[in-house]
């Protein structure tokens, strides 16, 4: 069974860091995408970035260009997003997704929200 | 990037419409086309992938067509387990980007 699991979460105040992890189960992690999609409360769904499996492509939304980055850790089964010079507008449910782009698997998310 | 635009933004409709539900992509993206259902609290569901192809395990009642620019997302007969909410998803392009969605409510 497939099994995302994100943490790293949290309250933080505008212009702080935040670093999410995703912990993937259930499947060959190095054969897959991975991207992180994010919902803002009541809002709809923002593709946010994905990684290639070896991790040599990444690609983001405008709005986070220059600010987050996503990473891999194969050997770990695990993916991350940095996210950096945090403002209200990131304040949302993160989700890590397998795939780049048909969006089987998702995992529960976790909540960042960015307030002072 | 491409833009996505959906509508209606909601509607209203009783169970057993016909619902239909139209996606418009800002530059022509073949068949590169998903549609997901949203329901509160809960992550999506994939139910229609490369515009109309149904995955797995979702109901026959769900449909897809179109291709280049316009989509569409087709509910049959509606159930009471399909009041949610719908998003398309554009995958044309390494920088996928969703509609703002559409809320399937009870008339």
């Amino acid at each position: 069974e497939v099994q995302l699991v994100e943490s790293g979460g949290g309250l933080v105040q505008p212009g702080e860091s935040l670093r999410l992890s995703c912990a993937a189960s259930g499947f060959t992690f190095s054969s897959y995408w991975m991207s992180w999609v994010r919902q803002a409360p009541g809002k709809g769904l923002e593709w946010v970035a994905n990684i290639k499996q070896d991790g040599s492509e990444k690609n983001y939304v405008d709005s986070v260009e220059g600010r987050f980055t996503i990473s891999r850790d194969n050997a770990k089964n695990s993916l991350a997003l940095q996210m950096n010079s945090l403002r209200a507008e990131d304040t949302a449910l993160y989700y890590c997704v397998r795939g780049g782009g048909n969006f089987v698997s998702w995992g529960q998310g976790t909540l960042v929200t960015v307030s002072s | 990037d491409i833009q996505m635009t959906q509508s209606p933004s909601s509607l209203s409709a009783s169970v057993g419409d016909r619902v239909t539900i139209t996606c418009r992509a800002s530059q022509s993206i073949s068949s590169s086309l998903n549609w997901y259902q949203q329901k509160p609290g809960k992550a999506p569901n994939l139910l229609i992938y490369a515009a109309s192809s149904l995955q797995g395990g979702v109901p026959s009642r769900f449909s897809g067509s179109g291709s280049g620019t316009d989509f569409t997302l087709t509910i049959s007969s509606l159930q009471p387990e399909d009041f949610a909410t719908y998003y398309c998803q554009h995958t044309y392009s390494t920088r996928r980007t969703f509609g703002q969605g559409t809320k399937v409510e009870i008339k």
